[in-house]
């Protein structure tokens, strides 16, 4: 069974650009989860989708969006890029959405910006 | 405000020791504590506990969850330099959003 898969695995880019990440779940998975890991932050939720629908949202600004579409995948985006946005940003899926479920993550987009 | 705390925050050990690593949490409606082990790149599922008491194990690794006291250690026997790596440890409280703790780094030495 094919494991999460993110694209692209690397990205540079500049202030003030926009960009998106895509994230492709584990097979029957239907929860998608985003993370955004920093080495002075460690690993913090951006939102979940399941079903299409965001269910759950972190502590990031409006600049960051999300949505997944009817085949599970989802796409995360992030606009006006400040140099602080720069991270390993980590997708994860999860069976149903249950809490009793593990998420499983994928390697991961490392996203740049100069 | 829900948090995790991992110690010690890095180890080095040589192979063959034994390590134990350490996860307390303050979480609101806690579902369940996550183990993950991060190398270079995406963080690999280790184990989940839902209930105190009982371990789990794999291998070389187990993990128990004490709910009352509200922590969890993983344990690794016998060592290998193929165990260097990021443990995380993560909690799911109210909803699906895992929250992480620092991570504690291991270091094994040939």
């Amino acid at each position: 069974k094919a494991g999460v898969t993110q694209t692209p695995r690397y990205l540079i880019k500049t202030r003030g650009q926009q960009v998106t990440l895509s994230c492709s779940p584990i097979s029957g998975h239907r929860s998608v989860s985003w993370y955004q890991q920093t080495p002075g932050q460690g690993l913090q939720f951006l939102f979940e989708y399941f079903s299409e629908t965001q269910r759950n949202k972190g502590n990031f600004p409006g600049r960051f969006s999300g949505r997944q579409f009817s085949n599970s995948r989802s796409e995360m985006n992030v606009s006006t890029l400040e140099l602080g946005d720069s991270a390993l940003y980590l997708c994860a899926s999860s069976l149903e959405g249950d809490r009793n479920q593990p998420q499983h993550f994928g390697d991961g987009t490392r996203l740049s910006i100069l | 405000e829900d948090k995790v705390v991992q110690s010690p925050l890095s180890l080095v050990v040589h192979e063959g020791d034994t390590v134990t690593l350490n996860c307390s949490y303050e979480v609101t409606n806690f579902r369940s504590l996550l183990w993950y082990k991060q190398e270079k790149k995406a963080p690999t599922f280790l184990f989940m506990l839902t209930s105190s008491g009982i371990e789990k194990k794999s291998g070389r690794l187990s993990s128990i969850l004490d709910k009352k006291e509200l922590f969890s250690i993983l344990n690794i026997t016998a060592t290998q330099t193929g165990d260097s790596a990021i443990y995380l440890c993560a909690v799911s409280g109210a909803t699906n959003k895992l929250i992480f703790g620092t991570g504690t780094l291991l270091a094994v030495q040939p």
